[in-house]
């Protein structure tokens, strides 16, 4: 059974830090490419970012690009998503998702001072 | 980007009615070389993170209840659901993945009289 089980969220300051993490389980997370998508409360879906599953390509949002890094830890089976220079506007629920069957439970994210 | 404009925003129907939801992205859809069209359905049901429905514009996932279908091609889909029950309350998004990034129309929040 697929498994995607996201972590990190949490209450942080307008400017700082954050570091998400995503732990997958039931397939060979090597072999995919892999997805982090977001929604603001009471609002729609965004997507934000993609890796290779070799991690040689990124995609990333343009609301995101710059200050948001995504990465991959084969070995660990773990996705990642590095927040910087985080804003009010970057609340929301965090997704990992192997797409376009499989999305976790999300972790939540809110910026505020 | 691709623009994904849904319709409507909300719709209310009682139990056994059939409901349409349309979906329009502001480039083809269509790949030339497969003949395929990039598009997702997903419900989201309160508290929870989103299930694929349908892709491919009209197949449905495994395990999805034969009165979700999907159609259309190039610019134009609908979601039908046909002889609708409590259990689809529900918000409704379309996605394109044809091309990056990767967008979402803004939903459809269906509700059960």
């Amino acid at each position: 059974e697929v498994q995607l089980v996201e972590s990190g969220g949490g209450l942080v300051k307008p400017g700082s830090s954050l570091k998400l993490s995503c732990v997958a389980s039931g397939f060979t997370f090597s072999s995919y490419g892999m997805h982090w998508i977001r929604q603001a409360p009471k609002k729609g879906l965004e997507w934000i970012a993609l890796i290779y599953y070799d991690s040689s390509n990124k995609y990333y949002a343009d609301s995101v690009k710059g200050r948001f890094t995504i990465s991959r830890d084969n070995s660990k089976n773990t996705l990642y998503l590095e927040m910087n220079s985080l804003r009010s506007e970057d609340t929301a629920m965090y997704y990992c998702a192997k797409f376009p069957s499989y999305w976790g439970q999300g972790t939540l994210v809110t910026v505020s001072s | 980007d691709i623009v994904m404009t849904q319709s409507p925003s909300s719709l209310a129907v009682s139990a056994g009615e059939t409901v349409t939801i349309n979906c329009k992205s502001s480039q083809s859809l269509l790949s030339s070389g497969n003949q395929k069209n990039y598009l997702a359905w997903y419900q989201q049901k309160p508290g929870q993170s989103p299930k694929l429905l349908i892709y491919l514009a009209s197949t449905r996932e495994s395990g999805v209840p034969d009165r979700f279908i999907g159609s259309g091609s190039g610019t134009d889909f609908t979601l039908t659901i046909s002889s609708v029950q409590a259990e689809d309350l529900a918000d409704y998004y379309c996605q394109q993945h044809y091309s990056y990034p990767l967008t979402f129309g803004s939903g459809t929040k269906l509700e059960i009289k």
